[in-house]
């Protein structure tokens, strides 16, 4: 699987948008880009997935350059409850593939 | 409809000792996954069952073994613990119908701690 490169930490004023940069330079054709949350001692939560079409759901959006070598997830308006880590992960589709976790960005949302 | 669930919540061992973990899947899911969490890092990925056969396995000593039921739960069984066994254990379900809605579903953990 591509390897990911995510900032540590980053700030983000509530109801303001926070934007998450991933750089996935080694993709390959078939593997999706997938993002996924945690906050504090649950489980991780997913968010959003995509392969190269900018994607958009009730939690965020994805927009994916068009090398594929890049992405950022979008949280419209960040709340104190979205913050947590966020990790991107990129990998074939399907669940036989393990998802490879890296260090994630740890996002704090301030009042 | 449930999501994914996780017996127990915490436990703590001694050294040597052996321990089993439960997860039941998401509703409707068919495959689970195994990951250990240790503090401060992301999850690391243990094994995969589907069809009650683990069907991929990561980088783990043969120490930890799972297994799949015919409902589909599984567990997972650590032998002999050791003092960095020490983590949060986590379950994830998917449904291996092919393709990338092949999301996989946390359940919220189990933290081991092994003294």
């Amino acid at each position: 699987d591509a390897k990911t490169t995510q900032p540590t930490s980053m700030d983000c004023a509530e109801g303001r948008a926070a934007n998450l940069p991933c750089n996935h330079s080694t993709i390959s054709g078939n593997e999706y880009v997938y993002w996924y949350r945690q906050i504090h001692s649950q489980g991780p939560q997913y968010i959003i997935h995509g392969l190269k079409n900018n994607e958009t759901n009730e939690m965020a959006s994805l927009i994916i350059t068009e090398d594929r070598k890049s992405s950022t997830l979008i949280l419209p308006h960040a709340t104190l409850r979205d913050t947590a880590v966020y990790y991107c992960i990129v990998g074939s589709p399907g669940s036989a593939r393990q998802l490879t976790f890296g260090s994630g960005t740890q996002l704090t949302v301030l009042p | 409809d449930a999501g994914v669930t996780q017996s127990p919540t915490h436990l703590i061992k001694t050294r040597g000792q052996q321990v089993t973990l439960r997860c039941s899947p998401k509703s409707g899911h068919d495959t689970v996954s195994w990951y250990q969490q240790a503090l401060g890092q992301g999850p690391q990925f243990i094994f995969q069952y589907y069809e009650e056969e683990e069907r991929q396995r990561g980088n783990f000593p043969d120490r930890f073994s799972g297994h799949q039921f015919p409902n589909y739960s599984s567990e997972l069984n650590v032998n002999a613990l050791l003092l960095g066994d020490s983590a949060l254990y986590l379950c994830a379900s998917s449904l291996a119908s092919g393709g990338y809605q092949e999301t996989q579903y946390f359940g919220p953990g189990t933290r081991l701690l092994v003294l």
